[in-house]
């Protein structure tokens, strides 16, 4: 398996332009994790899904920002509209079950000008 | 919701010394206990994890410790070698949910 896969790696995006951000988890891996990651807050969870399921989405910062799981090999953050703020590492992460160990992407870098 | 503090947030020590993070967790009900490196540049990946039903675990030069009354698990890595120099995460489980701390930026001078 090639790990969990990300894309795009690196985005540059103007402020006020939507931005989508991918995540193909490792197959067989029923809990998905989106984090955001900054040099002031650290790995913040943003939302995690369970069998393709939002379990709890209490860390999304704004309405902005919202997430999909269609199926269990894809999944989707979007903000809209984005702001210079948003600008940080995005993960996504999956695991196998629960509280096991969470595989996590290479992380797509946003920068939101 | 879950809290999870970490310290120290840096720490730089010289080759061959000890190291050890400590973390503090605010859930009762965690009962999973995952330590994370994070190189520059790169995605956070496993290096030791704890269950609650166990008090301590050793990996080689990595150790881990956990004391559910007090709330708190440390990370102790011996030996240090400075390719150890990376950020760790301490994290903590519970309803399948995975919190981190704020992470530990480490230097190991040689």
């Amino acid at each position: 398996d090639a790990g969990v896969i990300q894309s795009p790696r690196h985005e540059v995006t103007e402020m006020g332009q939507e931005v989508t951000l991918r995540c193909k988890p490792i197959s067989g891996h029923n809990s998905l994790f989106w984090y955001r990651q900054t040099m002031m807050r650290g790995l913040e969870l943003l939302i995690y899904f369970n069998n393709n399921v939002p379990i709890d989405d209490s860390g999304m910062p704004e309405d902005r920002f919202s997430a999909k799981m269609p199926n269990a090999s894809f999944s989707t953050l979007k903000i809209q509209p984005s702001e210079p703020r948003d600008s940080a590492v995005y993960f996504c992460a999956s695991s196998p079950g629960l509280n096991t160990e969470a595989f996590f992407g290479q992380g797509t870098r946003l920068t939101v000008v | 919701g879950e809290n999870v503090e970490q310290h120290p947030s840096t720490l730089s020590v010289q080759e061959g010394d000890s190291a050890v993070i400590k973390c503090t967790y605010s859930d009762s009900a965690s009962n999973y206990f995952p330590w994370y490196k994070q190189e520059l540049g790169k995605r956070p990946q496993l290096i030791i994890d704890i269950r609650s039903n166990v008090g301590e675990k050793k990996d080689q030069r990595i150790a881990v410790t956990l004391n559910k009354t007090a709330k708190h698990f440390s990370l102790h890595i011996t030996e240090t070698q400075p390719e150890d120099s990376a950020v760790y995460f301490c994290a903590s489980g519970g309803f399948q949910k995975l919190v981190f701390g704020t992470g530990t930026r480490l230097l190991v001078s040689p």
